[in-house]
C-alpha cells in the first residue's frame, strides 16, 4: 500500500498562475482533509471532504478550491496564486470509524509563490 | 487567542534525557488529545492518543492531560537521536473529524 501520495512535490508559481494539487490514498477511508503548514502557525486546515462528492470550507479556505470526484481522490487549486499562499500543503485521510480520528499524512507539497 | 498554544523551541537535550513537551488550550469542550510527530520533510505521523484526564504509557512515551489546567504533556524517557523531530499536539471536542494542531514543538536529541 502506497498509503497518501502527494504530486507534485515541488512548484514555484508566479503571482497569478493557477495550478492543482492531487491528492490520492489507497487505504479506502472516507475522510480527507487539506492543510497548509507555516512556520509558527502549524497545520491549518483549508478545506475537507467527508465523503465523495462533498466538500466543506475548513479555517483558511479563501484562495483556494477543491474537488473529489473519486473516493480515493482530492484535489485542490488555485486559481490566482499570491505570495501569500507560499507554503507546506499536506493531504491527509482518515477512516469515519475511530473516535481519535487517526489522520495518515502525505509528504507534503512545497509550494513557491514569487 | 490561538486555542492551542505550543512552544515553538527548539528544544535540544543530550541522548538519555527527560523529554517534556507541553501543550496549553483554551476549549474546554477539547476531550481527545493526540500527538503526533513529524520527521524534518515528512508528513506527520500520529504517536499517542488518549480520552479525557489521565496518563497513558506507550514504551518511552508517555501522554498526561489534565483538563481542569487545560494543559496536556508529552514525557520521553531514556531519549534518542533517533527521536529528534517535530512533535504537533492535536486535540478535538466531538471525537470527529476536525482536529486543531499546535504549531509544534522541534525536538533536537544530541547523540
Amino acid at each position: 500500500n502506497a498509503g497518501v501520495t502527494q504530486t507534485p512535490k515541488f512548484r514555484v508559481l508566479k503571482t497569478g498562475q493557477s495550478m492543482t494539487l492531487l491528492c490520492a490514498q489507497d487505504m479506502n477511508h472516507e475522510y480527507m482533509y487539506w492543510y497548509r503548514q507555516d512556520p509558527g502557525m502549524g497545520l491549518r486546515l483549508i478545506h475537507y471532504s467527508v465523503g465523495e462528492g462533498t466538500t466543506a470550507k475548513g479555517e483558511v479556505p479563501d484562495g483556494y478550491n477543491v474537488s473529489r470526484l473519486k473516493k480515493q481522490n482530492f484535489l485542490l487549486g488555485l486559481e490566482s496564486a499570491a505570495p501569500s499562499q507560499t507554503s507546506v500543503y499536506f493531504c491527509a485521510s482518515s477512516p469515519r470509524a475511530t473516535w481519535y480520528n487517526e489522520q495518515f499524512f502525505g509528504p507534503g507539497t512545497r509550494l513557491t509563490v514569487l | 487567542q490561538k486555542e492551542v498554544e505550543q512552544d515553538p523551541g527548539p528544544l535540544s537535550v543530550p541522548e538519555g534525557a527527560i523529554v517534556s513537551l507541553n501543550c496549553t488550550y483554551s476549549n474546554s469542550a477539547f476531550q481527545y488529545f493526540m500527538w503526533y510527530r513529524q520527521y524534518s520533510r515528512k508528513g506527520p505521523e500520529l504517536l499517542m492518543y488518549t480520552y479525557s484526564s489521565g496518563n497513558k504509557e506507550d514504551g518511552r512515551f508517555t501522554a498526561q492531560v489534565d483538563k481542569s489546567s487545560k494543559y496536556i504533556s508529552l514525557f520521553i524517557r531514556d531519549s534518542q537521536p533517533s527521536d529528534s523531530a517535530t512533535y504537533l499536539c492535536a486535540m478535538s471536542d466531538t471525537g470527529g473529524f476536525k482536529t486543531i494542531f499546535g504549531a509544534g514543538t522541534r525536538l533536537f536529541v544530541k547523540a
